[in-house]
């Protein structure tokens, strides 16, 4: 069965070190992979998806299907980063997709 | 642009009880998913609607049930309530299946 596992419920760093968010999922056919982010009194919201390979907000992910993992990364994490992350697994070809537990990021002055 | 909304925002019932819960989709979008997301835990898909059948469905019972509306919109049913189906209710919209998810603000059910 599918899972995605983040291990950390918080992380906390200070502004401008560098950010990881961990990932790791566990599925048997090809994934599609996406980071959600839940800013403090707003939805749940798209960050990126690793098909698109781009950068947002400064934030990259790069599928790494030999240790089955989609780290989150950041190199300056800046204040208004902190939030929930949530990392997310598609294996329905429909947007039936698995969630991790979240990993909420402070970013510390 | 509307974004996606949902109703109520808050209600509590007890056990046993039936609720329904609702959802309006993003202007321009057909389908509409649904997920479940407890206390400390991400979302769980519950099921999602495509012109108005249901496209796919999560490990949940048959007690719940969803309609999806020719004008998009959506309604999630829960019969014979539990305690533990007390959670966040997220509904999020998109164009096709495959589309990007935008999310309401879901509705919060306490189960008594």
């Amino acid at each position: 069965a599918q899972r995605v596992t983040q291990p950390e419920k918080l992380l906390s760093v200070f502004k401008g070190a560098p950010v990881e968010l961990k990932c790791n999922y566990s599925y048997s056919g090809s994934p599609e992979l996406f980071w959600y982010v839940q800013y403090s009194r707003q939805r749940l919201q798209l960050l990126l998806r690793h098909i698109s390979r781009e950068s947002i907000k400064g934030f990259t992910a790069d599928l790494n299907k030999g240790e089955t993992s989609f780290h989150l990364k950041k190199p300056f994490a800046q204040e208004e980063d902190s939030a929930m992350y949530y990392c997310a697994l598609n294996t329905g070809g429909g947007n039936k997709l698995t969630f991790g537990t979240g990993t909420q990021l402070k970013v510390e002055l | 642009e509307t974004g996606v909304t949902q109703s109520p925002t808050h209600l509590i019932k007890t056990r046993g009880q039936q609720v329904t819960l609702r959802c309006s989709s993003q202007s321009g979008h057909n389908t509409v998913s649904w997920y479940q997301q407890a206390l400390g835990q991400g979302p769980q898909f519950i099921f999602q609607y495509y012109r108005e059948e249901e496209n796919g469905r999560g490990n949940f019972p048959p007690r719940f049930s969803g309609l999806q509306f020719p004008n998009y919109s959506s309604e999630l049913n829960v019969n014979a309530l539990e305690l533990d189906d007390s959670a966040l209710y997220l509904c999020a919209s998109s164009l096709g299946i495959t589309g990007e998810l935008f999310f309401g603000e879901g509705s919060r059910l306490t189960v008594l």
